[in-house]
């Protein structure tokens, strides 16, 4: 089986400091590891991902996220964090038989 | 064009209609799916369509029917539902099922409510 925890419902931070939102994942096998951000009432963007090779994986909007095989995490990550940024962000891992298995989310508040 | 697009944006409907929802892709991508989702919770799969064929049907309930008419459009054929099937219903594609790096790409979302 495959699973996904974001262990923090809730991230706050202010505009201009790091943000760090947290996912650690069980898989048997090798990860493909996912991050997509949803704004209200609209569909999910995929933000980065995670297959092979560098640990550290740079994405859309000023995104990276790290791998960590030791601690099965892939922490999203960014260095200055915009009150646009403020979404519900979703970890997802792609293993056995092709499905994506997402976490229950992380709800990003940036304050100006 | 990378949109997915879905039709329509809102939908509300008694719990004796039949309606549909429309998802189209013109990015070449041979698996498509949807998904259903509740407020601030994950999305769930409902369908996955792989090369116009369904590859998987998560116990959905036979109210909820899908159609894959060709390898651009997915539909969703919804009749009897219940007030609990309110939701937003996404519709996703990526460029195969297999292999499994590849991410999806998601519309905008229908917002059902069921009356």
């Amino acid at each position: 089986a495959q699973s996904v925890a974001q262990p923090e419902d809730q991230v706050n931070v202010a505009e201009g400091n790091p943000l760090t939102v947290k996912c650690t994942y069980s898989v048997s096998g090798n990860p493909y590891l996912f991050w997509y951000v949803q704004y209200p009432n609209r569909g999910l963007q995929f933000l980065l991902k995670y297959i092979t090779g560098d640990n550290l994986v740079k994405g859309s909007y000023g995104f990276e996220a790290e791998f960590n095989k030791s601690q099965t995490s892939f922490h999203l990550k960014k260095p200055s964090a915009l009150v646009s940024d403020s979404a519900l962000y979703f970890c997802a891992v792609r293993a056995r038989a092709g499905k994506s298995t997402f976490g229950d989310g992380t709800t990003l508040t940036v304050k100006p | 064009d990378t949109e997915v697009t879905q039709t329509p944006k809102h939908l509300v409907m008694g719990m004796t209609n039949k309606k549909s929802l429309k998802c189209e892709q013109h990015m070449g991508h041979r698996a498509m799916y949807w998904y259903k989702q509740k407020a601030k919770k994950p999305p769930e799969l409902m369908f996955v369509y792989s090369y116009e064929k369904l590859s998987i049907n998560e116990s959905v309930p036979s109210r909820f029917s899908p159609e894959c008419p060709n390898s651009s459009l997915l539909n969703l054929h919804l009749h009897a539902l219940q007030p609990e099937d309110s939701a937003l219903y996404l519709c996703a594609s990526s460029p195969q099922w297999a292999p499994m790096n590849t991410e999806a790409f998601f519309g905008q979302g229908t917002r059902l409510t069921v009356v």
